[in-house]
């Protein structure tokens, strides 16, 4: 079975500090696909990034980047200099490659004080 | 260029009544998913369509809830005679098509439809 871990509940940070949100999977499958969604207050799901399981350099846009590193089952969200904005609920995600359910971890409640 | 559009956002009902939620998917989409979202925890898979078809529905409760998606017109959710336990977040997501099953499609998600049992 698939499971998504996502251990920090809740995190605050002061703005321009960089924050990091852990994730954590377990699989059987050797091919997978993982993402990362944001869910503002106004209630929406909005896609972040997709990775599949054989690609596992690192990405970065902007002031998000993702680091993936599968001999730990990870796939770690950071955000440098982290603004009032990114407050949010974040969601790591993991499907099978031919699948088409999302399993979700139960997410991280990100605060940014200014 | 509109999104995944679903509504009502809000809905209460009494319990034993029927509640009925609507999803427009991303124009092209021809997939559509439906997630609940219980308070404090994740979103949980319940069922996958295409148009006319049920694809999955290994995540649907099975008595007093189904789905459809028509030819025509939105996808919809239907919850008969709910219970307090059925208040929740319910969101739609759409792909768009391709490969069937394939897991590489990225789901675009609705704001959701928060169902109040009272």
């Amino acid at each position: 079975a698939q499971k998504v871990t996502q251990a920090q509940t809740e995190i605050s940070v002061v703005e321009k500090e960089d924050v990091t949100l852990d994730c954590v999977y377990e699989t059987r499958d050797t091919t997978y696909y993982l993402f990362w969604y944001k869910q503002p207050p106004s209630g929406e799901l909005v896609f972040l990034i997709r990775r599949n399981s054989f690609d596992e350099q690192n990405e970065i846009s902007g002031r998000y980047s993702w680091n993936f590193q599968k001999s730990t089952s990870s796939f770690n969200f950071t955000i440098t200099a982290s603004q009032v904005v990114d407050s949010a609920v974040y969601f790591c995600a993991l499907s099978k490659a031919y699948g088409n359910k999302l399993v979700f971890g139960a997410g991280t409640i990100l605060r940014v004080k200014s | 260029n509109a999104g995944v559009m679903q509504n009502p956002r809000h809905l209460v009902r009494r319990r034993g009544q029927e509640a009925r939620l609507r999803c427009s998917p991303v124009k092209g989409h021809s997939h559509v998913y439906w997630y609940r979202q219980l308070p404090e925890e994740g979103l949980k898979f319940m069922v996958y369509l295409q148009k006319e078809n049920i694809i999955d529905e290994s995540g649907m409760p099975k008595e007093r809830f189904s789905a459809e998606f028509p030819k025509e017109g939105p996808s919809i959710l239907r919850i008969q005679q709910v219970v307090r336990g059925d208040s929740a977040a319910y969101f739609c997501a759409s792909s768009p098509p391709g490969m069937p099953g394939s897991g590489k499609n990225i789901q675009y998600f609705g704001a959701g439809t928060r169902l109040s049992v009272l």
